[in-house]
């Protein structure tokens, strides 16, 4: 059974650097075409893709963030970290993690609960 | 790519039939995701690959399409149905999601 969880402060200054951490157990993320991925999103608002990091440590980010975001992978300790700098307020949001099997698919089959992260001063 | 989805919001009755209609900007060939999402949870996936049924999911959810234009069809639609549905692409390895379809009990 896969699972995943989101960790990391729920509260944060605008400017400041957020860093979340993914912890994850029921797959390897060194297995061919598995993926872990980061997806946020602002209260009553849709879903929007941040980064996902593959199994070679292949990474893509979303083009509109991909300045601030940077994704990392610890194998050893089936980890996930996603970075973001210089937070703003419309940073605020929900941010899940998810497991993604297939590279060529690209769909997400498992995901965390989500963590809320407030943005304010 | 650009996902847009129709309608924004769908009221109706349990036992109808609803379809959500997912746009893409491009051509995606079959690479499209449909999830359901409950409020306060994290989305659910439905359907893979434009039309694969995720195990555990109850074979009235369908989905079908190809290229730029994919329908996600809910038959009999039952109580637990009621949520927001969102599309999901990949394209080039860059995903994006749809801006999401909230049904409603009518």
């Amino acid at each position: 059974q896969i699972t995943l969880k989101e960790s990391g402060p729920t509260l944060v200054k605008p400017t400041q650097t957020l860093t979340l951490t993914c912890s994850f157990s029921g797959f390897s993320l060194s297995s061919t075409g598995v993926g872990v991925g980061w997806i946020r999103q602002p209260p009553g608002g849709a879903l929007e893709w941040l980064a996902l990091i593959y199994w070679d440590t292949g990474t893509r980010y979303s083009p509109s963030l991909q300045r601030r975001l940077t994704i990392t992978k610890d194998a050893s300790k089936d980890e996930v970290a996603l970075t973001m700098t210089n937070l703003d307020p419309e940073d605020t949001a929900t941010y899940f993690c998810a497991h993604s099997p297939d590279s060529a698919l690209g769909h997400f089959d498992s995901w965390g609960p989500g963590v809320l992260v407030t943005v304010s001063s | 790519i650009q996902l847009t989805q129709s309608p924004s919001f769908l009221s109706a009755s349990v036992g109808d039939t609803v379809s959500i209609t997912c746009r893409a900007s491009q051509d995606i060939a079959v690479f499209l995701a449909w999830y359901q999402q409950k409020p306060g949870k994290a989305p659910n996936l439905l359907i893979s690959g434009t039309s694969t049924l995720q195990s555990g999911v109850p074979p009235r959810f369908s989905g079908n399409g190809f290229g730029t234009e994919f329908t996600l069809t809910i038959s009999n639609l039952q109580p637990e149905d009621f949520a927001t549905y969102y599309c999901q692409q990949l394209n080039s390895y860059l995903f994006t999601f749809g801006p999401g379809t909230k049904v409603d009990i009518k």
